[in-house]
C-alpha cells in the first residue's frame, strides 16, 4: 500500500541556519510528490511539486526538494531559513484510488519552529 | 481572484445535531475533495467528487455525507453517525483527470459541545 512517513515530528532551527525536512514514500510506480505548508489554523499551500525530470526542484519561497529513486526520498530543504517559515509542513504522493481517480496520501506533517 | 471559500471559520455543534460544512470553488475545477485533519495524523480523505452528481467515499467516510449538484459546491453534512467529529475540516479542488495539485480552502474547525 502507498504510504509517506515524514520520521521527524517536530524540528527547531535557528533563524538564518540551512534546514532539511525529511520524507520517505512507498509506491510501486513512478510517484508524484508534493511539498505543502500549513500556517496555524489554515489551509495549506503548495510549496513544491516533483512530476519527472529534474530530480531537484525548485519551489516558493526558497524551497527546493530532492527526488531520490533509491532511497524513495523527496527532502524538502531551505538553505537559510526565516522567521516566516515557522508553520507545518506536510509531504503528499499522488496515487491511483479506486481505478482511474487520483488522491493525494499525506504524512503526518512535521512542525517547524524558527528560534531568534 | 480564484480561490476556494470555506464557511462558517469556527462551528460550534451539540451532540446528536448533524451539521453542513460549505465549500464553494471559482477555480472552474472539476474534482472537489474533503478531508479531516487531526493533530499527529495528517489530512485523512473523507470523500471526493469527479464531476457534478458524482461523488466516491474516501477512507473514512462513516458518519460524513456530500452532495455534488452544482460544480461549483461541495457541502459536507457532519451526522450524528459519527463518533468524534471534532476537527479541522479543509475541502480542496483539482482540474479533473491530472496531476497536477490540489488547492485547498482555508478550513473549518468544527467543535462538539
Amino acid at each position: 500500500a502507498q504510504s509517506v512517513t515524514q520520521p521527524d515530528i517536530h524540528i527547531t532551527v535557528s533563524e538564518g541556519a540551512s534546514l532539511e525536512l525529511r520524507c520517505n514514500y512507498s509506491y510501486g510506480a513512478t510517484p508524484y510528490l508534493f511539498w505543502y505548508v500549513q500556517s496555524p489554523g489554515q489551509g495549506l499551500q503548495l510549496l513544491l511539486k516533483y512530476f519527472s525530470g529534474d530530480t531537484l526542484v525548485q519551489g516558493i519561497k526558497g524551497f527546493e526538494a530532492e527526488f531520490k529513486r533509491s532511497q524513495s526520498s523527496f527532502n524538502l530543504r531551505k538553505p537559510s531559513v526565516h522567521w516566516s517559515d515557522a508553520a507545518e509542513y506536510f509531504c503528499a504522493v499522488g496515487a491511483r484510488y479506486g481505478g482511474a481517480t487520483n488522491k493525494l496520501i499525506f504524512g503526518t506533517g512535521t512542525l517547524l519552529a524558527v528560534q531568534p | 481572484d480564484g480561490g476556494i471559500t470555506q464557511s462558517p471559520k469556527y462551528l460550534f455543534r451539540k451532540e446528536g445535531q448533524n451539521v453542513t460544512l460549505s465549500c464553494e470553488q471559482n477555480l472552474n475545477h472539476d474534482a472537489m475533495y474533503w478531508y479531516r485533519q487531526d493533530p499527529g495524523q495528517g489530512l485523512r480523505l473523507i470523500y471526493y467528487s469527479q464531476i457534478v452528481n458524482d461523488f466516491q467515499k474516501g477512507d473514512i467516510a462513516e458518519g460524513y455525507s456530500v452532495s455534488r449538484e452544482k460544480k461549483e459546491s461541495f457541502p459536507l453534512t457532519v451526522t450524528s453517525a459519527q463518533k468524534n467529529p471534532t476537527a479541522f475540516y479543509l475541502c480542496a479542488s483539482r482540474v479533473r483527470s491530472s496531476w497536477d495539485e490540489q488547492f485547498f480552502g482555508p478550513g473549518t474547525r468544527l467543535t462538539v459541545l
